[in-house]
């Protein structure tokens, strides 16, 4: 069982919603990550959070809008998204040395555009 | 080039074989080397970290070789449960963690 959880696990939204996607750990890592992944693909890194600042913004639209309430939270705020950016979002945390360490990954969030 | 290349495979094997897989990476100043473990429709789990000095657990050997700048898997004694997609992952210091396109294997019984 994965000790990073998300929600919802399955998102079915239009192209005028607004929608947040959520996740949550408690192992006390510092450091967290949202990872899109479309179908037969890796995983790509969009935004790194380090103690609750933003650390990477890998130029990523504007449409997606990140949150870290506080050190377990880590929100992914959707809003006028397009077909293309259906995918799976992958939340992950790990201790943070400065660096990236072991990465543990929640379950995801599969998320369909219409 | 790609930062971290991975054959695609898939590698189709039966059980009890041999496998290994290899990935090459461009950067010389990258700093920390993994193998994750995905299954279909899950989420990355880490197999292991690999060092210059080898890593082994159970029938699993990681290894790192700087000078060549490639990372391997070996897989010993194939099993049902093996069959997935092995990513090679590589850091480059910050929270920078690039994947690699990851390899897949089906072991066959």
């Amino acid at each position: 069982d994965t000790e990073v959880t998300q929600t919802p696990k399955h998102l079915v939204m239009g192209m005028t919603n607004k929608k947040s996607l959520k996740c949550e750990q408690h192992m006390g890592h510092r450091a967290m990550y949202w990872y899109k992944q479309k179908a037969k693909k890796p995983p790509e890194l969009m935004f790194v959070y380090s103690y609750e600042k933003l650390s990477i913004n890998e130029s990523v639209p504007s449409r997606f809008s990140p949150e870290c309430p506080n050190s377990s939270l880590l929100n992914l705020h959707l809003h006028a998204l397009q077909p293309e950016d259906s995918a799976l979002y992958l939340c992950a945390s790990s201790q943070d040395s400065g660096t990236a360490e072991k990465l543990f990954f929640g379950s995801g969030t599969q998320l369909s555009v219409l | 080039r790609k930062e971290v290349e991975q054959d695609p495979g898939p590698f189709n094997v039966p059980e009890g074989a041999t496998v290994a897989f290899n990935c090459t990476y461009s950067n010389s100043a990258s700093q920390s080397f993994f193998w994750y473990r995905q299954d279909c429709r899950k989420e990355p789990k880490l197999l292991m970290s690999v060092y210059s000095s080898g890593n082994e657990d159970g029938r699993v050997t990681a290894q790192l070789n700087r000078a060549s700048q490639y990372i391997s898997l070996l897989i010993r004694d194939s099993k049902l449960s093996d069959s997935a997609t092995y990513l090679c992952v590589v850091t480059q210091g910050g929270f920078k963690t690039i994947f690699g396109a990851g390899t897949r294997l089906f072991v066959k019984a």
